[in-house]
């Protein structure tokens, strides 16, 4: 079974900063995809980013963009300029690639942006 | 685009009766949805996987017969709690999979807080 590991249980950031969230992944399948999702305190979750594990370059969504390194079996989530409506729990996923995919959630992190 | 919404948003019930919550994907069609259960600051825990026009797919130790999974068409996709227990009060939230291109991506709904009384 694949296993997601986010290791910061939380994170504390100050407004205006950029911030790292950290996720590594274990898996022997050479074709995969990873997610972002934030999860506000609403209870919904808010899918950020996607990078596949063929891709080049590390993908980018406005303020977010992911650290993609391969090798190490990393895919960190980037924040920059972070505003305060950004404290949330920020969940990693792994998910094989292929049609409707089952995907496989780390622990999470809960990120509190500071004013 | 890619929104999912899910009905209720909460609900009461008393031990013993069962829920039905609704999952709709509104702008896309899907021929799979997913349903997650989440304790209070946990991770997500998959418990099905929900195919259009086909038995569902059960994970490991959820128990099929009291979480009745029913997918009658391409944008809903239904979770019935069968007599409900106080321990069944969780929040339960479904995605659904949208295929763009050679990724599939899920979009979740709002989900749907349960309290068994």
């Amino acid at each position: 079974a694949q296993k997601i590991t986010q290791t910061q249980p939380g994170m504390f950031v100050q407004e205006k900063e950029a911030v790292t969230l950290d996720c590594t992944y274990d898996t022997s399948d050479p074709s995969y995809g990873l997610f972002w999702y934030k999860q506000p305190s609403s209870g919904e979750m808010i899918f950020l980013i996607y990078q596949g594990s063929y891709d080049q370059q590390n993908a980018t969504e406005g303020r977010y963009s992911l650290n993609f390194q391969k090798a190490r079996k990393s895919a960190n989530l980037v924040i920059s300029a972070s505003q305060l409506g950004d404290s949330a729990m920020y969940f990693c996923a792994w998910g094989k690639r292929g049609s409707a995919r089952q995907l496989t959630f780390g622990s999470g992190t809960q990120l509190t942006v500071l004013p | 685009g890619a929104v999912v919404s899910q009905h209720p948003s909460w609900v009461i019930c008393k031990s013993g009766t069962s829920v039905k919550i609704e999952c709709r994907s509104l702008d896309f069609q899907a021929t799979t949805m997913f349903w997650y259960r989440q304790f209070p600051k946990q991770s997500l825990m998959l418990m099905a996987t929900s195919n259009e026009g086909s038995k569902a797919t059960y994970e490991q130790g959820v128990e099929k017969d009291k979480f009745l999974i029913n997918h009658a068409s391409l944008t809903l996709s239904t979770l019935t709690v069968t007599s409900a227990h106080p321990e069944d009060s969780s929040f339960y939230i479904c995605s659904a999979s949208r295929t763009s291109g050679s990724t599939d991506t899920q979009y979740f709904g709002p989900g749907t807080r349960l309290t068994v009384l």
